[in-house]
């Protein structure tokens, strides 16, 4: 089984609807991270998780908020999808904990088409 | 956090060492140098890291220059597997923060 896994792989959904898109961690890891791709580009940090109790935005928050339900859990919400918002979004974790030498891990992506 | 500057394209043949470079001369003293690779839309895989020393693994080598404003991943046998885009990023050594470039896309060819 994957360690990183991300539900739902692809989905679309039209403009003004509400989605989330979950991650889900079997690694142990504390620190969660939510990025977006868009073609030709490299990644870009949406929100992170430093534990259940930590939230923070990334370079491009704003349209998007999440919810860490757990250690192992960390959700992406699109209140409102909008089409600029049409992306790859990738899912990663690290153990983080006073280690210097982090690395992270990501999920598979999910394909979100928003019409 | 610094910038790095990297080549948009490669090629290099089966077989062949692939060597990619990476610039980051506004590179601080606390700043680690991370490469990362993404096969076709793949989740990014690590490949490796280093702080000031040459580092090698499994996968690949990093050279690391005596003024660290550059460096140089090697792929000592590159295979058409190892066809992807490569990233270099460079990040403080606990913030926990990725910051993603365009990166090189790596054709190994036949």
């Amino acid at each position: 089984d994957a360690d990183v896994t991300q539900t739902p792989r692809n989905r679309i959904t039209k403009t003004g609807k509400r989605i989330m898109l979950e991650c889900s961690q079997t690694k142990g890891h504390d620190r969660m991270y939510w990025y977006r791709q868009d073609p030709g580009l490299g990644l870009r940090l949406i929100y992170y998780s430093f534990d259940v109790k930590d939230i923070n935005k990334g370079e491009i928050s704003d349209g998007y908020s999440v919810s860490r339900q757990a250690q192992a859990k960390f959700s992406l919400s699109l209140e409102s999808a909008i089409p600029n918002q049409t992306a790859l979004y990738f899912c990663a974790t690290s153990e983080g904990s006073g280690r210097v030498m982090e690395t992270q891990y990501f999920g598979p992506g999910t394909r979100l088409l928003v019409l | 956090d610094a910038k790095t500057t990297q080549p948009p394209s490669m090629d290099c043949a089966e077989g062949r060492a692939a060597n990619l470079p990476c610039n980051h001369s506004t590179i601080s003293g606390n700043e680690y140098v991370y490469w990362y690779r993404q096969i076709h839309s793949q989740g990014p895989q690590y490949i490796i890291h280093g702080l000031k020393n040459n580092e090698t693994n499994e996968m690949a080598s990093l050279i690391i220059t005596e003024d660290r404003k550059s460096s140089t991943l090697i792929l000592p046998h590159a295979t058409l597997r190892d066809t992807a885009v490569y990233y270099c990023i460079v990040r403080p050594g606990n913030t926990g923060k990725l910051i993603f470039g365009q990166g090189t896309t790596l054709q190994v060819k036949p």
